[in-house]
């Protein structure tokens, strides 16, 4: 398994507090992502990282933001939980070549209260 | 845009018949397709890829996939299901920026 470990596994907050996720990875691949996981909805993208502070927003980019300060880490924030933020995050990392699949994480399962 | 659509939220299959999970797509430029597996509480592993070449890719576990350019699909199949073989599937396209498209997800249920 590709060495991509997300933090926490799992986290209960309350509405209104702010939250951030973790991602480290061992593989220096430039391109990471950070996906919400819903029923019906697949995987969504909410930001990627093509290198060390440079970022860009996905689909569902509202209400998260994201940091990318060494090439092994990617944090995903969000600044106050909403409880239509509760979902399952996704980590991802992949190569700079076109035709490299993703990798992921096992996923950080997050409940808002 | 680049999008994927998989037709079937679930495919029921009796063990040992050949399953086929469907995927279309649609993307500007030459596509580069994926299929991934999810089991429970893990993150998604890659299966196989089409790239460009020979329209039928095969992958882990015993998994192939027909790539049909006029259809603008990329249908998962396996000759013969196993029990283990029950998970979600999703199928991607990856554009020219690196970023990855998914579908909603396909459940294959195996049953014995």
């Amino acid at each position: 398994d590709a060495g991509i470990t997300q933090s926490p596994r799992h986290k209960v907050t309350e509405t209104g507090t702010p939250v951030t996720l973790r991602c480290h990875q061992t593989e220096n691949h430039r391109y990471m992502y950070w996906y919400r996981q819903d029923p019906g909805h697949g995987l969504r993208l909410i930001h990627y990282s093509y290198g060390v502070k440079d970022t860009d927003k996905g689909e569902v980019s509202d209400g998260y933001s994201v940091s990318r300060s060494k090439t092994e880490d990617f944090l995903l924030t969000l600044e106050s939980a909403t409880s239509s933020q509760t979902s399952v995050y996704f980590c991802a990392i992949s190569e700079e070549m076109g035709d490299q699949p993703q990798h992921f994480g096992d996923g950080t399962r997050l409940s808002i209260l | 845009a680049q999008s994927v659509a998989q037709p079937e939220d679930q495919v029921n299959v009796a063990e040992g018949n050949p399953l086929t999970v469907k995927c279309t797509y649609s993307v500007s430029g030459n596509p580069y397709l994926f299929w991934y597996v999810q089991y429970p509480n893990r993150g998604l592993q890659f299966l196989l890829k089409y790239i460009t070449g020979d329209n039928l890719v095969k992958g882990s576990y015993g998994f192939e996939a027909e790539f049909n350019k006029s259809q603008t699909s990329f249908h998962l199949k396996k000759p013969s299901a196993l029990v283990s073989d029950s998970a979600l599937y999703f199928c991607a396209v990856r554009d020219n920026f690196n970023k990855f498209y998914f579908g909603s997800g396909t459940k294959l249920n195996v049953k014995p």
